[in-house]
């Protein structure tokens, strides 16, 4: 079945260090791909995503690119401030059928000041 | 527009008690799905509904949950009795086809805890 594997966190950064989040996914077909950011106490918001094989999605200073070809979509970031300290989630939806939603596990970032 | 939203935002109750969420999706979405993450874990489906009719419930856990969605607009999500393993934030998406690339569209989410 459709699965997607993230890094296990959690990742402990120093402000403005770079970030990566590795995501790799299994499905058939062509899956939207999507990053989610969950704050503390918060709920779960869309941070980006991408529908297509080399599309980029951005956001808020992150960057995710769907390459077919490793089936990845890492989350990338050049300068972590102590805010962008969350859970992220990777994910796939099918674009047929049901249209549900596989999440991976989640990656806990802490960024110190 | 007003998104997707749940209620209560936050429940704390006893072992053995029932809990009801609900879920108010975005008008005119025919898709509506639950999801929950528990102690931490990943989060993880649970069922789908295209209007009022279930797609998928291959996600539910057991028969202590109960979905239902009548008229095919708000859901509710029952669960009884609660056991202290439903401890957790249980999120609500909706989505329609065709619109925004299928995107799928996350509430705050209602959080559970079972004491």
């Amino acid at each position: 079945g459709d699965s997607v594997t993230q890094m296990e966190g959690p990742v402990t950064l120093s402000e403005e260090a770079f970030l990566t989040i590795n995501c790799t996914y299994t499905a058939t077909g062509y899956p939207s791909l999507f990053w989610y950011v969950q704050y503390p106490g918060e709920g779960l918001q869309l941070l980006l995503k991408a529908t297509k094989a080399d599309d980029k999605g951005s956001n808020k200073g992150f960057e995710a690119t769907y390459r077919k070809e490793t089936t990845s979509f890492h989350l990338e970031k050049g300068s972590v401030q102590v805010s962008d300290s969350a859970v992220y989630f990777c994910a796939l939806v099918r674009n047929t059928g049901g249209f549900k939603t596989i999440f991976g596990a989640g990656t806990r970032l802490f960024v110190k000041a | 527009e007003a998104g997707v939203t749940q209620f209560p935002s936050h429940s704390v109750i006893e072992k053995g008690q029932t809990v009801t969420l609900r879920c108010d999706p975005i008008s005119g979405h025919d898709n509506l799905y639950w999801y929950r993450r528990v102690m931490g874990k990943e989060i993880k489906f649970l069922l789908h509904f295209v209007k009022e009719s279930k797609q998928d419930e291959s996600g539910m856990p057991n028969n202590r949950f109960l979905a239902e969605r009548t008229g095919g607009t708000y859901s509710t999500l029952k669960v009884q009795p609660a056991e202290l393993e439903d401890s957790g934030v249980y999120f609500c998406a909706s989505s329609q086809v065709g619109v925004s690339g299928n995107t799928i569209y996350f509430g705050e989410g209602s959080w559970l805890t079972v004491v």
